[in-house]
């Protein structure tokens, strides 16, 4: 079945230091492909997305790109804030749900953590 | 602009009571889902409802029951809450069609104690 695997956290950084959150997925199929964050005591939001190859989804300074030669979809961002402490969830839709829907599956998270 | 709403926010109960938790979007989606969310485990889908009127089982049914009210609300029902379903509960909804993105309620952290 499908899976996403992250890696392990919690990733601490500087301000301003190169974020790299990796992020490796298993599909039989062709999924679209997500990054959601989601602050303490919040819900889960968008990040970005992307739907096909090559196709690189990029919000608030954070870019992913779709590889699927190597089944990956790495989260990046050039200068890490304070504000961007947070869990971080890759997922991926590739299909149905038994009856309509749509089938997500969600990497465990990764936290961040950006001192001053 | 509420897009998902889920009450309540927090709720302590005791093993063996009962308890519901509502959630209504406005985004006009068919297809509705109640996720929770333990450490390390990542969201794991507990039932969904491709659209009004239908409901399926998800990855962890046990001890949960469901209603889809209308096609905006969507609720989760714990009949005996047991230990074991203290977590964090976040309703989400979608289009029906297409691989695209849920989108997220707030979530309510349940413990039972």
């Amino acid at each position: 079945g499908d899976s996403v695997t992250q890696m392990e956290g919690p990733v601490t950084l500087s301000e301003e230091a190169f974020l790299t959150i990796n992020c490796t997925y298993t599909a039989t199929g062709y999924p679209s492909l997500f990054w959601y964050v989601q602050y303490p005591g919040e819900g889960l939001q968008l990040l970005l997305k992307a739907t096909k190859a090559d196709d690189k989804g990029s919000n608030k300074g954070f870019e992913a790109t779709y590889r699927k030669e190597t089944t990956s979809f790495h989260l990046e961002k050039g200068s890490v804030q304070v504000s961007d402490s947070a869990v971080y969830f890759c997922a991926l839709s590739e299909g149905m749900l038994t009856g309509g829907g749509n089938k997500l599956t969600f990497g465990t998270g990764t936290q961040l953590k950006v001192e001053l | 602009n509420a897009g998902v709403t889920q009450t309540p926010k927090f709720q302590v109960l005791k093993t063996g009571q009962s308890m519901t938790l509502q959630c209504a979007q406005d985004m006009n989606h068919n297809s509705m889902y109640w996720y929770r969310q333990d450490p390390g485990m990542g969201l794991r889908l507990i039932y969904y409802s491709a659209s009004e009127g239908t409901t399926d089982k998800g990855e962890v049914p046990n001890g949960y029951n469901v209603s889809r009210l209308n096609k905006r609300e969507f609720s989760l029902r714990l009949e005996s809450a047991a230990p074991s379903q203290t977590s964090v509960y976040f309703c989400a909804s979608s289009e029906q069609q297409g691989r695209t993105e849920a989108f997220f309620g707030q979530g309510t952290r349940l413990t039972v104690v």
